[in-house]
């Protein structure tokens, strides 16, 4: 079975870090770009950051650029998202999403984990 | 970045009744547009992409249309199970963004 399941998340304070991992199962996980979209409390989807299949380009949203980093170990079939400086708008449920091809980059999200909750707070 | 605008927020719909959600992109996205839905708690699972083509395994009751900065998903005749939030999604630019979503409730 195709399967995303995330973990990592929890309590942190302000200025804190995290790492979010991903792991994949079901699938060849290095042929595929990978993404993570986090959900706010009662909010919408926001798109947060995105790896190619190599791990050779990485992309990241506004938001979020110079305080999170997207990675992968091809070799573990898991996905990374190393997050410091943590606000207290960075609470949100996390969730690692399956790209439908190895580059494509802009693209829709054909699968995804269930999520962990990151929750920043003092 | 593109901003993307659903309509209604909010929708209130019986079984059977004919559905249609609209979302409005502030400049062309041509055809890269996607929906998903999904139900609390859970994650979200892909409808339609490039506007109108539709996901393997989802009912054919769900279609979607639209070019540009206009898009519409249909479902034609709404079931128990398709209550639930709606998003649409971009994917024209290296920061794509959803919709703020739709959500369908029981009349």
């Amino acid at each position: 079975e195709v399967q995303l399941l995330e973990s990592g998340g929890g309590l942190v304070q302000p200025g804190g870090s995290l790492r979010l991992s991903c792991v994949a199962s079901g699938f060849t996980f290095s042929n595929y770009a990978m993404s993570w979209v986090r959900q706010a409390p009662g909010k919408g989807l926001e798109w947060v950051s995105s790896i190619v299949g190599s791990g050779g380009s990485l992309y990241y949203a506004d938001s979020v650029r110079g305080r999170f980093t997207i990675s992968r170990d091809n070799s573990e079939n898991t996905l990374y998202l190393q997050m410091n400086s943590l606000r207290v708008e960075d609470t949100a449920v996390y969730h690692c999403a399956k790209h439908p091809a190895p580059y494509e980059i802009l693209t829709y999200y054909p699968l995804w984990g269930q999520g962990t909750t990151v929750t920043v707070s003092s | 970045d593109i901003q993307m605008t659903q309509s209604p927020s909010t929708l209130s719909a019986s079984v059977g009744d004919r559905v249609t959600i609209t979302c409005r992109a502030s400049q062309s996205v041509s055809s890269w547009l996607a929906w998903y839905q999904q139900k609390p708690g859970k994650a979200p699972k892909l409808l339609i992409y490039k506007a109108s083509s539709l996901e393997s395994g989802v009912p054919s009751r769900f279609s979607g249309s639209g070019s540009g900065t206009e898009f519409t998903l249909t479902i034609s005749s709404l079931q128990p199970d398709d209550f639930a939030t709606y998003y649409c999604q971009h994917y024209n630019s290296y920061s794509p963004t959803f919709g703020q979503g739709t959500k369908v409730e029981i009349k």
